[in-house]
């Protein structure tokens, strides 16, 4: 089975600090992608990769940076974090790029800025 | 980008079968139908997806309309753990993210 982990369930963090949240795949996988999930917005994406050191911005991008230094993991990274930041955070892997392809999600961060 | 219309919320019986609309009135020849679900307090997971053709899996049955402007996610025996927030997704041949609705809530009721 697939497995897409993220290094924490609950973070809080106070206004103005930077914020890492770190996501894991252990299938070899070459997409990954960042999403942002709100009440009544549904899933938004923020940033994907599509190989090691690519980044492609998604839908909402700013106030956000990725890094994706080795080809399992994908950071997701807050440089000043925000109050309006606060949301779940949602990382996904998928093995190809085309359209049949499936991602995997893993469980989610539910991050609360003070 | 194609877009997807789905109730907001649905309701059914434990052990009875559950029909899932979405309309996609806008899809275009290469976008594949993909259904993913998401239980509280989990990250979303796949369901099913098709192109033209209805598909079977363990999980759900997928039937999609002839001019594929709408399709039918099928439970067939609805569970208490079934309940979730289904999504109708359509994705594009040349696109390789997703774009997530609000969904369909699913209670199921013992």
């Amino acid at each position: 089975d697939v497995k897409v982990t993220q290094s924490s369930r609950y973070l809080v963090k106070r206004t103005g600090e930077k914020v890492f949240l770190e996501c894991v795949q252990d299938m070899d996988h070459e997409n990954m992608f960042w999403y942002r999930q709100d009440p009544g917005l549904g899933l938004r994406l923020i940033y994907f990769s599509y190989d090691v050191k690519m980044k492609e911005k998604g839908d909402i991008p700013e106030g956000y940076s990725v890094s994706r230094e080795k080809k399992e993991r994908f950071s997701l990274i807050l440089e000043s974090a925000s109050t309006n930041q606060t949301s779940m955070y949602l990382c996904a892997s998928s093995g190809g790029q085309g359209a049949w392809e499936t991602q995997y999600f893993g469980p989610g961060t539910r991050l609360l800025v003070l | 980008d194609a877009k997807t219309t789905q109730p907001n919320s649905m309701e059914s019986n434990e052990e009875e079968p559950v029909h899932l609309p979405c309309n996609h009135s806008t899809i275009s020849g290469t976008d594949y139908i993909h259904w993913y679900r998401q239980l509280p307090s989990q990250g979303p997971e796949y369901v099913i997806h098709g192109l033209t053709s209805n598909v079977n899996n363990r999980m759900a049955s997928l039937a999609i309309a002839e001019d594929r402007k709408s399709s039918t996610l099928i439970l067939h025996r609805a569970t208490l753990r079934d309940a979730a927030v289904y999504y109708c997704i359509l994705r594009d041949f040349n696109n390789n993210d997703m774009r997530f609705g609000a969904g369909t809530r699913l209670t199921v009721k013992p």
